[in-house]
């Protein structure tokens, strides 16, 4: 079945660093992906989507390039911010009429003054 | 235009009570999907709805059940709680069902079974 793993966590950077948090998936056919994050006390956001191979989805600073070759969907995002501190979910959604997004278990990211 | 709204957004409950969580989806949205995330298992897939009928289903035991209504809100119900399924059951709805269709979430209701 289909399958999404994501880099063990908690992550903690300083403002400003360069951030990187690895996604990669497994599916039988050729899913849409997603990067959802979550703030405290609150439900899912979408941050960015992609939905075939080689495009980059971005948003607020952060990017991710759907790779087919490697099945990935890494996000990134140049300079970190304390108001990016959050949990993140990559997560995959298989073509068809089905709405399932299947999640990996997520990743705490804090970041210092 | 507004999000989705979850109600109520805290439950505590009693083990072997029964509970029915709501969600109204974006306007326009037609279809509902409901997800339980918990710090052991994370999100977790419950089911989906589209036009009043159930489109595909998790693995969950029949104790978790749900209905979508003509205007497209949902309910979820859970009968016979477990202390297990303390959690926090997030709804997402979304313009058409399937395909690259961005599913956009509620805020989720906390549920507690003491």
């Amino acid at each position: 079945g289909d399958s999404v793993t994501q880099m063990e966590g908690p992550v903690t950077l300083s403002e400003e660093a360069f951030l990187t948090i690895n996604c990669t998936y497994t599916a039988t056919g050729y899913p849409s992906l997603f990067w959802y994050v979550q703030y405290p006390g609150e439900g899912l956001q979408l941050l960015l989507k992609a939905t075939k191979a080689d495009d980059k989805g971005s948003n607020k600073g952060f990017e991710a390039t759907y790779r087919k070759e490697t099945t990935s969907f890494h996000l990134e995002k140049g300079s970190v911010q304390v108001s990016d501190s959050a949990v993140y979910f990559c997560a995959l959604k298989e073509t068809g009429a089905n709405s399932k997004l299947t999640f990996g278990k997520g990743i705490t990211l804090s970041v210092r003054p | 235009k507004a999000g989705v709204t979850q109600t109520p957004r805290y439950l505590i409950k009693t083990r072997g009570q029964q509970v029915t969580l709501s969600c109204s989806p974006i306007s326009g949205h037609r279809s509902v999907s409901w997800y339980q995330q918990t710090p052991g298992q994370g999100l977790q897939f419950l089911f989906e709805y589209f036009s009043e009928t159930q489109r595909n289903k998790g693995n969950f035991p029949g104790r978790f059940s749900g209905r979508q209504f003509s205007n497209s809100r949902s309910e979820m119900n859970v009968s016979t709680l477990e202390l297990g399924d303390s959690a926090l059951y997030l709804c997402a709805s979304s313009l058409l069902q399937g395909g690259s269709d961005t599913q956009y979430f509620g805020p989720g209701t906390r549920l507690t079974v003491l």
